[in-house]
């Protein structure tokens, strides 16, 4: 079946700092490619997605690139702030036909001031 | 706006009690659907419905039994829950379905005593 494997686990920077987290996903066939950030006590918040026809989508300080030949895709936080802290997940959409999301494990993000 | 309303916040529950958790938008969205996410873990798959019939059953237990009553409401009832199936519910939202951005709500924090 799909997999998504996301790293590093666990992401620790001082504050300006830029911050990267990788993903690769094993069905090369999945187009979609979303980033969620979920801050303590709340739901998944989309931040940024990419589709299969581009290969790097930014919006002010985070961008995602995408390489579908090696089957990875990267989420750039630059200028990091202390409120960028919380766990992102990267998720893939099966293609299978189904509206089913696989999500990576997560990244532990901690900005310093 | 993309905001999804999820009732209540908080549910504690006895494993013989019956209680319902509920979800609500109203971004037109067809495609509704419910997660699981135990702590320190990403969301699981639980549910999907679009157009308001069930299209995904990720194999959940019937105790867990999902309801779509109309076009912006989504139900879980709970029956006979164990003490394991304590966790954050989460329901999400996307327009169709494949390749639309699914949007979270707050979720439900329910434990199981």
């Amino acid at each position: 079946g799909e997999n998504v494997e996301q790293h590093p686990s666990t992401l620790s920077v001082q504050e300006g700092d830029s911050a990267v987290i990788k993903c690769t996903y094993s069905d090369s066939a999945s187009n979609y490619f979303p980033w969620y950030k979920q801050e303590l006590g709340k739901g998944p918040q989309l931040i940024i997605d990419i589709r299969s026809n581009v290969g790097e989508k930014k919006d002010q300080r985070i961008a995602v690139t995408l390489n579908k030949t090696a089957k990875h895709f990267s989420l750039h936080i630059t200028e990091t702030q202390p409120e960028d802290s919380a766990v992102y997940f990267c998720a893939v959409m099966f293609s299978g036909g189904y509206n089913k999301l696989i999500f990576g494990a997560g990244t532990r993000l901690a900005v310093h001031p | 706006d993309t905001e999804v309303t999820q009732t209540p916040k908080h549910l504690v529950m006895g494993m013989t009690n019956k209680k319902s958790l509920k979800c609500e938008q109203h971004m037109g969205h067809r495609a509704m659907y419910w997660y699981k996410q135990k702590a320190k873990k990403p969301p699981e798959l639980m549910f999907v419905y679009s157009y308001e019939k069930l299209s995904i059953n990720e194999s959940v237990p019937s105790r867990f039994s999902p309801e779509c009553p109309n076009s912006s409401l989504l139900n879980l009832h709970l029956h006979a829950l164990q003490p394991e199936d304590s966790a954050l519910y989460l329901c999400a939202s996307s327009l169709y379905g494949s390749q639309n951005e699914q949007y979270f709500g707050p979720g439900t924090r329910l434990t199981v005593t």
